[in-house]
């Protein structure tokens, strides 16, 4: 079947603008996370739903950040006044929730720059 | 805090060879340890994972072997191909369902 799939796969921007990033998880798939990563280093995790709700959003670096999965399947990470420093490649996972040991799929990644 | 350590941050193997990647781990409450593997401008792929009730785990060329009192984990590649070029993190994982924290990476280069 499908992977996990997200748009756009690049997005370049400017020092404070909005951005939207969208995930569209495994068919199926009840757990969704992101991560951030930079150049030269490992994912770093931002925040985890299990369903609709945000079960742990302890990674978001600040309040700028926000993420959403409305309707349990797609979710939008939303950066508001973005920095230069947000620079990174947003990778978005899931994972089925309904087998140990739950796996998580990584999808393509959307890589942002903020000029 | 880096909770997983990462090492060596770049390798070169000669085809046919074995390629060894470690880590060590500080949290003794993680109970779950992928390995992914990593192409440019990819994201991470699922490898092999492992759980500390056993202490190797053998799939094809990729072998992880676990040490739980020394907090350590390693990847093995057997028979190392060019195609395996690429970049290897490990994590771990505290409970079912919860965040991977990842190393740092290691960049392996296996030359024809």
């Amino acid at each position: 079947g499908a992977g996990v799939s997200q748009t756009p796969s690049n997005k370049v921007t400017e020092k404070g603008k909005y951005v939207e990033l969208r995930c569209d998880p495994i068919s199926g798939h009840t757990a969704l996370y992101w991560y951030r990563q930079s150049l030269g280093q490992g994912p770093e995790f931002l925040i985890y739903f299990q369903g609709t709700g945000a079960a742990d959003d302890s990674g978001l670096p600040n309040d700028r950040f926000f993420a959403v999965r409305p309707e349990g399947s797609v979710s939008t990470l939303k950066i508001q006044r973005t920095e230069r420093g947000d620079s990174a490649v947003y990778l978005c996972a899931s994972s089925s929730g309904l087998a140990s040991p739950y796996e998580q799929y990584f999808g393509p990644g959307t890589r942002l720059t903020v000029t | 805090q880096q909770q997983v350590k990462q090492s060596p941050q770049s390798l070169i193997v000669q085809k046919g060879g074995i390629s060894i990647i470690n880590c060590a781990y500080e949290n003794t409450a993680f109970d779950y340890f992928p390995w992914y593997q990593q192409f440019p401008g990819k994201g991470p792929a699922l490898l092999i994972a492992i759980r500390p009730d056993v202490s190797e785990k053998k799939e094809g060329r990729f072998t992880i072997s676990f040490n739980k009192s020394a907090k350590q984990f390693s990847l093995h590649i057997m028979d190392s191909q060019p195609g395996d070029s690429a970049t290897y993190f490990c994590a771990a994982r505290v409970t079912s369902g919860s965040r991977l924290t990842f190393g740092e990476g290691t960049q392996l280069t296996v030359n024809p």
